[in-house]
């Protein structure tokens, strides 16, 4: 079975708690990538996985934003404290090894109140 | 940095008219080329892609020719139907190194019966 699995797929908090997403690439591949959508922009990346190691996280707010791969298959995102402005889509994405394209799971859609 | 620009949106059109949304997009090196679409409440999609210059990328009738003397994707189709009604990515990947995506901002299509 191909495809991402992202989880939970809605979550509304309130500013200064914390949140977490997780994410299973059910193929296995070994490139892993999470990504921000803020309402009306395109995705931006936070941050990329090859297998367990971080490629480019250039991005990620790391005062605030943190990731990790576990054993090179699922990942999570975590965010504490939350802050208004995080309020997005949080996709994941992974890639086939020699392959071009990435392919998304359905996003986690986060409301920060 | 790389970037990739989109005409601004939304853009409303009629049952069966023609499409075009444009995309231009500034690389360092030589980009693998890409559409993506996001239908209401579900997860990005690969439309289409196009990997080197003058390769022309098609899917469900949606057409992109990679221009590198312009620096354009297009998109087009001739003959637009409901379905289409989504929002659309233009996005491009060096071929080297990290090999993520970079997007634009997304162009929100509604066609109208």
């Amino acid at each position: 079975e191909a495809g991402v699995a992202q989880s939970p797929r809605y979550k509304i908090i309130e500013k200064r708690q914390s949140v977490a997403f997780w994410c299973n690439p059910i193929s296995g591949h070994a490139t892993l990538y999470w990504y921000q959508q803020i309402l009306g922009q395109g995705p931006k990346l936070l941050i990329q996985f090859q297998n367990n190691g971080v490629v480019d996280d250039s991005q990620l707010p790391k005062d605030r934003f943190s990731a990790e791969r576990l054993k090179g298959v699922d990942s999570t995102l975590k965010i504490q404290p939350a802050k208004l402005e995080d309020s997005a889509v949080y996709l994941c994405a992974e890639r086939g090894s020699g392959a071009n394209v990435l392919t998304f799971g359905a996003g986690s859609r986060l409301t920060v109140l | 940095g790389d970037s990739v620009t989109q005409m601004e949106g939304p853009v409303t059109l009629s049952e069966e008219a023609f499409l075009t949304i444009n995309c231009t997009y500034t690389a360092t090196g030589y980009p693998s080329l890409f559409w993506y679409v996001q239908y209401p409440g579900e997860g990005l999609q690969l439309l289409l892609k196009a990997t080197k210059a003058d390769d022309k990328g098609s899917n469900k009738g949606f057409e992109a020719t990679y221009r590198k003397e312009t620096t354009s994707f297009h998109l087009e189709k001739g003959s637009v139907q409901v379905s289409d009604s989504a929002v659309y990515f233009c996005a491009l990947s060096e071929i080297q190194g990290a090999q993520k995506l970079v997007f634009g901002q997304g162009t929100r299509l509604t066609i109208n019966p």
